[in-house]
């Protein structure tokens, strides 16, 4: 079955470090792989994806993710963390499964971290 | 260009009631999602929408509905509501085909509480 597990609940940083969401991910076939950002009250923001090609992803807000196809993984990072930073993070994997018209855009989704950045 | 819009933004039913929440999808996506978010848990698929018919639906029962109209603005109906009904139910656009797939756009979500 294809599915998106995010190993941490919540994930807590001093402003100005590094920072590393993880998510692990089962798919059958090439993934293709999204970093969503979620503010409280708020909606799901797009922060950046991967489908091919380099597998050091460039997103918005100075986030970048790191596909390793051997470790099935694709983590979420940022070299130095804000404190507005602070929110759910979701990581999701776009279903292989076939629909009968269109693009399937259907994803699966993690359970989401929580990432705290402290001042 | 206008984002996804979602109404209303919040919403008290009584379990047994109806309800129906509305979205409008991003200028010229013609492909729109439906999820639903409990609290602490990730979005649940609830069904997706291409041209104004279904196409596919996630584990949900027949009295999660849908429709989505001619210029690709979409409801979501919900008869009968549950205690478990109450979440937020977010709405996603994606563009139309030929762009990368799988990249959404979401509404801020409509807060259902069912008592």
């Amino acid at each position: 079955a294809q599915s998106v597990a995010q190993p941490e609940d919540q994930v807590n940083v001093a402003e100005g470090n590094p920072l590393t969401v993880k998510c692990t991910y089962s798919v059958s076939g090439n993934p293709y792989l999204f970093w969503y950002v979620q503010y409280p009250n708020r909606g799901l923001q797009f922060l950046l994806k991967y489908i091919t090609g380099d597998n050091l992803v460039k997103g918005s807000y100075g986030f970048e993710a790191e596909f390793n196809k051997s470790q099935t993984s694709f983590h979420l990072k940022k070299p130095s963390a804000l404190v507005s930073d602070s929110a759910l993070y979701f990581c999701a994997v776009r279903d292989m499964k076939v629909y009968n018209a269109g693009n399937n855009r259907k994803l699966i989704w993690g359970l989401g971290t929580s990432l705290a950045v402290n001042p | 260009e206008t984002g996804v819009t979602q109404s209303p933004t919040h919403l008290i039913k009584t379990r047994g009631q109806q309800v129906t929440l509305r979205c409008s999808s991003q200028s010229g996506h013609n492909t729109v999602s439906w999820y639903q978010q409990a609290l602490g848990q990730g979005p649940q698929f609830i069904f997706q929408y291409y041209r104004e018919e279904e196409n596919g639906r996630g584990n949900f029962p027949p009295r999660f509905s849908g429709l989505q109209f001619p210029n690709y603005s979409s409801e979501l109906n919900v008869n009968a509501l549950e205690l478990d009904d109450s979440a937020l139910y977010l709405c996603a656009s994606s563009p139309r085909q030929g762009t990368p797939a799988g990249e959404q756009y979401f509404g801020p979500g409509t807060r259902l509480t069912v008592t």
